[in-house]
């Protein structure tokens, strides 16, 4: 079974802190994502990478920095969490797009931040 | 811009009862198309999706989709519902042409209630 793993399911941070939320996919997929889910709102890509080492910003990248050292491994950066950032943070992984189209996503359980 | 409507935010069904879940989309081209399901407390789980080809897809769990072109819509939809589809479903395009990140964007969501 394909596998996304994010560390930490429940975190309460105060104001400032420095917040990193972890994800691990045991599958070679190239791609990995990161998405806020808000009520209403569906998901919002936050950042994605394609590499290891690449980074692209997806469409909320403010306040937000991400970090891809190892193919298996991406990591959301809350450089200084302020209480608009409460939200389920998904993570998600995939192959790199086939010619016959899109691939599938594959996501965690989500990692539920509240920031106080 | 992509976008993806679901114009119902909450619907609730008896059990045994048919079940349809609207889902329109803006794109230029052909999209990739998708449907996820997210249970309480968990990660979005694939129901099934559409690349090319017929335009009625089958998915898990009895859940089928069928891909109108000329209405822009992906609907949803299901003969007899259960209790245990109760939860959250997600409609989500894929960008047709991103040979890097295979990102998706998705609706707001519809939650979905059942009646015993």
């Amino acid at each position: 079974d394909v596998k996304v793993t994010q560390s930490s399911r429940y975190l309460v941070k105060r104001t400032g802190e420095k917040v990193f939320l972890e994800c691990v996919q045991d599958m070679d997929h190239e791609n990995m994502f990161w998405y806020r889910q808000d009520p209403g709102l569906g998901l919002r890509l936050i950042y994605f990478s394609y590499d290891v080492k690449m980074k692209e910003k997806g469409d909320i990248p403010e306040g937000y920095s991400v970090s891809r050292e190892k193919k298996e491994r991406f990591s959301l950066i809350l450089e200084s969490a302020s209480t608009n950032q409460t939200s389920m943070y998904l993570c998600a992984s995939s192959h790199l797009p086939t010619a016959s189209g899109a691939n599938v996503l594959t996501f965690g359980a989500g990692s539920r931040l509240t920031v106080l | 811009a992509q976008s993806v409507t679901q114009p119902d935010i909450h619907i609730t069904v008896s059990e045994g009862a048919s079940l349809e879940l609207r889902c329109n989309y803006s794109y230029g081209a052909t999209p990739y198309l998708f449907w996820y399901v997210q249970s309480p407390g968990q990660g979005l789980q694939l129901l099934l999706k559409y690349f090319s080809g017929d335009t009625l897809v089958q998915g898990i769990k009895g859940f089928e989709a069928e891909f109108k072109r000329s209405q822009s819509s992906f609907n949803l939809r299901k003969p007899s519902v259960h209790w245990s589809d109760a939860a959250e479903y997600f409609c989500a395009v894929g960008q047709h042409g991103d040979n890097q990140g295979g990102k998706l964007i998705f609706g707001q969501g519809t939650e979905l209630s059942v009646k015993p």
